[in-house]
């Protein structure tokens, strides 16, 4: 059993390059998350979905996009890269009604240049 | 808007030593509490939860957690500690009428030395 899974592990972009973070899971939970972690300051919630078809910002969406066209898919987009964006993001994902009890992904370090 | 505070940024501890890391909170409303603990190189894992009941929870690997109200703390313990407890340790919390929202602490590391 996989669990949740991140692709790439690391990435370094130019400033104003885009990319896109993929995050599946095969635990067929309705809830997935995408956190950045920074040093020193803990995780922050950049967006989140209840489900296929729907998300929501979370505490620091600018500057990034998601979709869930499926239950198992939450990839993250980053459309035109700044240096703040420098950090290690983390996918999660919980089961309904266990939303307290998150499943991580291993995470991507992401340094913009 | 509710926010957490872990103040030790790094507890160094010899093995089988006790240890207490720190957790406050700040909330209007009433919480839910978490502790989460992130080996190298790897995601998150859930240590142990606070919803209800007993304020004194237990969770994996002998850690436990204790629930004050009038203090807004939730301080992990564990009695004797183990070189492979080596890892970092994020409070979290949720507010009883927000679903999704884990607000994280800016984490403690701990280092276990032999």
């Amino acid at each position: 059993n996989a669990g949740v899974t991140q692709t790439p592990k690391f990435r370094i972009l130019k400033i104003g390059q885009s990319m896109t973070l993929q995050c599946t899971q095969d635990m067929n939970h309705n809830y997935m998350y995408w956190y950045r972690q920074d040093p020193g300051m803990g995780l922050k919630l950049i967006y989140y979905s209840v489900g296929a078809g729907i998300t929501d910002k979370g505490e620091v969406p600018n500057g990034y996009n998601v979709s869930r066209s499926t239950t198992e898919d939450f990839p993250l987009r980053l459309e035109l890269a700044a240096p703040s964006q420098t950090s290690v993001y983390f996918c999660a994902s919980s089961r309904a009604g266990e939303n307290e009890k998150l499943f991580f992904g291993s995470g991507t370090q992401l340094s913009v240049l | 808007a509710q926010s957490v505070t872990q103040l030790d940024s790094q507890v160094p501890v010899f093995e089988e030593a006790p240890v207490e890391l720190r957790c406050n909170y700040s909330s209007s409303v009433s919480v839910y509490l978490f502790w989460y603990v992130q080996y190298p190189n790897q995601g998150l894992q859930l240590l142990l939860k606070y919803l209800s009941g007993s304020t004194l929870v237990k969770g994996i690997n002998g850690f436990e957690a204790e629930f004050n109200k009038s203090q807004t703390s939730f301080h992990l313990r564990k009695p004797s500690v183990h070189i492979s407890d080596t890892a970092e340790y994020f409070c979290a919390v949720r507010e009883m009428d927000s679903s999704y929202k884990l607000i994280f602490g800016s984490g403690t590391r701990l280092l276990v030395r032999p």
